[in-house]
């Protein structure tokens, strides 16, 4: 099976800190992506990876920076969260289609 | 821009009600279609997908789908529902570019 861990379910910080959500695989899956789950927005695509310290923007990635050092982790970075940045975060893995997603971490900033 | 739209916010059915739920694309190229579900507190879960062949898709818990091309149409089916399958259910497609364009998603409530 497939496993997609998120450092953290849930995360309480202050606007204007750094804020770090980890994403670690373990099927050697060459994609990897951040998303943000709002109500009634569905999905929406931060930011994604093909590669080892390759990223690509995706639709919403004002604000958020991201890295990938080792092709097990992607990590999603709040330069300085903001009060509009609470959300659930997916992040999910794929070699080929489907995506395989974790279990989210769900994130307020006060 | 491609699009996905699910039809239905918010489904509420009593147990043993058949289900269908609604899942448009404006997509013109050769699609792949998935439908994905979120069950409370759990992490997305792949329910079906839909490459090439059948157009008639099974896939876990007794749910299918039936992609209709010329209605871009990909509605996710089943037959008796369970109180079990109270979630929130996504439709997504994949463009050319390989990345998943997303409906909004339906949350599913099931009355016992």
């Amino acid at each position: 099976d497939v496993k997609v861990t998120q450092s953290s379910r849930y995360l309480v910080k202050r606007t204007g800190e750094k804020v770090f959500l980890e994403c670690v695989q373990d099927m050697d899956h060459e994609n990897m992506f951040w998303y943000r789950q709002d109500p009634g927005l569905g999905l929406r695509l931060i930011y994604f990876s093909y590669d080892v310290k390759m990223k690509e923007k995706g639709d919403i990635p004002e604000g958020y920076s991201v890295s990938r050092e080792k092709k097990e982790r992607f990590s999603l970075i709040l330069e300085s969260a903001s009060t509009n940045q609470t959300s659930m975060y997916l992040c999910a893995s794929s070699k080929y289609p489907p995506q395989y997603f974790g279990p989210g971490t769900r994130l307020t900033v006060t | 821009a491609q699009s996905v739209s699910q039809h239905n916010h918010h489904v509420i059915l009593s147990e043993a009600a058949s289900l269908e739920l609604g899942c448009n694309y404006s997509y013109g190229g050769t699609v792949n279609l998935f439908w994905y579900v979120q069950y409370p507190g759990q992490h997305l879960q792949l329910l079906l997908k839909y490459f090439s062949g059948d157009p008639l898709v099974k896939g876990i818990k007794g749910f299918e789908a039936e992609f209709i091309k010329s209605k871009f149409s990909f509605n996710l089916r089943k037959p008796s529902v369970q109180w079990s399958d109270t979630a929130e259910y996504f439709c997504a497609v994949m463009d050319s570019n390989y990345q998943l364009i997303w409906g909004a998603g339906t949350k599913l409530i099931i009355k016992p």
